[in-house]
């Protein structure tokens, strides 16, 4: 069964800091989408970053990139220069091609000022 | 442009009552689903439409839940009898899926149901 891990319910971080969320997944397929979506406490949910397993290359947005590790099954989001707004939940999600995606059980990120 | 939007954010009822939630997507997408949101879980997909088209409603409880998506736009998803357990987030999400393109989902802010 495909399954998404994320081993750390909650994280806090200085802000300005850098702060790793971790994320692993179970599948047994070559082609597929991960993503990181955060969820603010207004529980819009918005996505902030995707990589296609495909491409060796990290991606990156602005403050927030990931670690992408396929022969590991893992994607680590990596934030940057923490602010406050950065507070939320974050979800890791996996989406075969062409099938639904499939979301972890969050991680709870507390900003410290 | 608007974003998704969901109506009503927020519901209570008592068990065995009907309800029902609305979600308009946004403008010119033809993927639309349905997510429920358990405390503390991630989301999990109830249903998928393309345009008017159910492709995805295996994890839809069939017996007290219904959805439809007429015109393929707007759509309603509706619980009958509703359940103490079914106290939940409510997500609706629409994305522009084409073949062999990765499309993102964009999400509504949700309906929050409590049922008594």
């Amino acid at each position: 069964a495909q399954t998404v891990t994320q081993s750390q319910p909650e994280m806090s971080v200085q802000e300005a800091e850098t702060v790793t969320l971790s994320c692993t997944y179970d599948t047994s397929e070559s082609d597929y989408y991960l993503f990181w979506y955060k969820q603010p406490p207004s529980r819009q949910m918005i996505l902030v970053i995707r990589q296609e397993a495909y491409k060796q290359q990290n991606a990156t947005e602005n403050r927030f990139s990931v670690n992408f590790q396929k022969a590991a099954k893992s994607f680590s989001l990596k934030i940057s220069d923490s602010q406050l707004g950065d507070a939320a939940m974050y979800f890791c999600a996996y989406r075969p091609r062409d099938d639904k995606i499939i979301f972890g059980k969050g991680t709870r990120l507390h900003i410290l000022p | 442009e608007a974003g998704v939007v969901q109506s009503p954010r927020y519901k209570i009822i008592e068990k065995k009552q009907p309800v029902a939630f609305w979600c308009n997507p946004i403008s010119g997408h033809n993927t639309l689903y349905w997510y429920l949101q358990n405390l503390g879980q991630g989301p999990e997909l109830l249903i998928r439409y393309e345009n008017e088209e159910a492709v995805d409603d295996s994890q839809l409880p069939k017996d007290r839940f219904s959805a439809e998506r007429l015109k393929g736009v707007d759509s309603t998803l509706k619980i009958q009898p509703a359940e103490l357990g079914d106290s939940a987030v409510y997500l609706c999400a629409s994305s522009l899926r084409t073949s062999g393109a990765q499309e993102t989902q964009y999400f509504g802010p949700g309906t929050r149901l409590l049922v008594l």
